[in-house]
C-alpha cells in the first residue's frame, strides 16, 4: 500500500506570495488532517477534512485555507505569506472514524521557507 | 489546550528504563502516542481510548488516567532505536479537534 505523498517537498517563497501544497492520503482513507511544526511551537492542527467537508480547523488565520476532493486528495493554500509562516507542513492521512480510535499516518511533509 | 509532556527531554544508556507523561487540562476521550526521529515524519505507536485497556507495543506500552486526564508512555530496556522526539496527542471527543503535545526528546545512548 502507498504511504502519504505530499508535493512539493521544498518551497521557498517571499513574503506576500501565495502557496499551495497538496497531500495525497493512503487509498482508502477519508481524512487528511494538516499540521504546522515548528520548532518553537510543536505541532500545530491546521484543519481536518472528511469526505470533502472541513470537519475541524484550528487556531490559525484565514489567511490559511484548505480542501479535499472527491477523491479525497487535499490542498492547503497559505495566502500572503509571512516570515513566520516558515514551517515543515505535515498531512496526515486515516480512517477518520469519530471516535478516534484510528491512527494517523503522517506523510514526508512540505519544507516552506519565506524570505 | 494543547497537552503538556515532561519531561521535555531526557537521555537514557542503552538498557534504562523511561516514563512520559501527557497531561491536559481537558477531559480526554482518547490519547495517541507518536514518534518522530530527527527529519522524518511522526510515527504512531499506540492509541488509548476512554475506558479501554492498556495497550502495549514490543516494550514500549502506555497507561491512560481518564479521572487525572494523564497518560503515560513507559519504554523499558531502551535501545538505541528509541532515540527520537515522542508526542502525544488528544481529542476531547468524538470528532473533536486533535492536538499534539509539546513533545520529549529522548536520546538513547549507548
Amino acid at each position: 500500500k502507498a504511504g502519504v505523498t505530499q508535493t512539493p517537498r521544498y518551497l521557498i517563497k517571499t513574503r506576500g506570495q501565495q502557496v499551495t501544497l497538496s497531500c495525497s492520503p493512503i487509498s482508502g482513507h477519508r481524512s487528511v488532517s494538516w499540521y504546522q511544526q515548528t520548532p518553537g511551537q510543536g505541532l500545530q492542527f491546521l484543519f481536518e477534512y472528511f469526505s470533502e467537508t472541513q470537519r475541524n480547523k484550528g487556531n490559525f488565520p484565514g489567511r490559511f485555507s484548505g480542501r479535499q476532493f472527491s477523491n479525497s486528495r487535499s490542498e492547503m493554500n497559505v495566502s500572503t505569506l509571512e516570515l513566520g509562516d516558515s514551517a515543515l507542513y505535515l498531512c496526515a492521512s486515516s480512517l477518520g472514524l469519530r471516535d478516534r480510535s484510528y491512527e494517523q499516518y503522517f506523510g514526508p511533509g512540505t519544507r516552506l521557507t519565506v524570505t | 489546550q494543547q497537552p503538556v509532556q515532561s519531561p521535555q527531554a531526557v537521555i537514557l544508556r542503552e538498557g534504562e528504563d523511561a516514563v512520559i507523561n501527557c497531561s491536559s487540562s481537558k477531559a480526554l476521550y482518547s490519547v495517541h502516542w507518536y514518534r518522530q526521529k530527527h527529519g522524518e515524519a511522526p510515527v504512531f505507536l499506540m492509541i488509548l481510548l476512554k475506558g479501554g485497556e492498556q495497550k502495549g507495543h514490543e516494550k514500549i506500552s502506555a497507561s491512560f488516567n481518564e479521572k487525572k486526564q494523564q497518560s503515560s508512555l513507559y519504554l523499558t530496556a531502551s535501545q538505541l532505536s528509541y532515540s527520537g522526539t515522542y508526542f502525544c496527542g488528544t481529542a476531547g471527543g468524538a470528532g473533536n479537534q486533535f492536538y499534539f503535545g509539546t513533545g520529549t526528546s529522548l536520546t538513547v545512548i549507548p
